[in-house]
């Protein structure tokens, strides 16, 4: 049972254009998610979080966007950069339920030079 | 650089034997949580550990098993060994600053790649 899922396996973008990477969650009592960044034989690094209060959060060239009546959210890259390409996950949990952070499969995103 | 080690970082065993994996906490994180990662997945929660004592626990069986230690090391332990158990077991630390102990923001260590053969 996949509570957060990332649709696009892949996704390629010019270096400058704008990277949108999407995330769905199916569990109404996820409050808090965040975006990960995983390059190969490291571990994710944190990049990006935001609250259920907020529908938006942006550090830097990374905007994160939240929907909360579709259960959808989105992160933005503006400008990408190659050193961009990485593998992103998105994640969520919910704050009165334990302390289980839920994963999506995760997009692989190639910023082309 | 998360400050968060694991080790050993690959390791090979056979079906039926037991593993134990380590990780050490960022400094000042008292919370610590285990996950495993299965090829084209996603982290799947294993459970966590907060102030030595479990904290929440993901669909894994009690065959899963783990210990945090008071300077916020910990281990994961797996009994008898299946094929399945076959991925990249990561930990991640965080600093709970709630009664509740909920975690925030989860660093990650590089992972330990497990074989079962």
């Amino acid at each position: 049972d996949q509570q957060v899922k990332q649709n696009s396996p892949s996704l390629s973008v010019q270096e400058g254009r704008i990277s949108i990477l999407n995330c769905d969650y199916t569990n109404s009592m996820f409050d808090y998610f965040l975006w990960y960044k995983k390059y190969p034989a490291e571990g994710p690094t944190f990049l990006i979080s935001i609250s259920s209060i907020k529908d938006k959060n942006e550090d830097g060239r990374f905007t994160v966007f939240l929907n909360k009546s579709a259960k959808h959210l989105s992160l933005h890259i503006v400008p990408s950069q190659p050193g961009d390409s990485a593998v992103y996950f998105c994640a969520a949990t919910d704050s009165g339920g334990g302390n289980q952070f839920y994963f999506g499969t995760g997009t692989s995103l190639t910023v082309i030079p | 650089e998360t400050g968060v080690t694991q080790s050993p970082t690959h390791l090979i065993k056979t079906r039926g034997q037991q593993v134990t994996l380590r990780c050490s906490s960022q400094s000042g994180h008292n919370t610590v949580s285990w996950y495993q990662q299965a090829l084209g997945q996603g982290p799947q929660f294993i459970f966590q550990y907060y102030r030595e004592e479990e904290n929440g626990r993901g669909n894994f069986p009690p065959r899963f098993s783990g210990l945090q230690f008071p300077n916020y090391s910990s281990e994961l332990n797996v009994n008898a060994l299946e094929l399945d158990d076959s991925a990249l077991y990561l930990c991640a630390s965080s600093l709970s600053v709630l009664a509740s102990g909920r975690s925030d923001t989860q660093y990650f260590g590089p992972g330990t790649r497990l074989t079962v053969l």
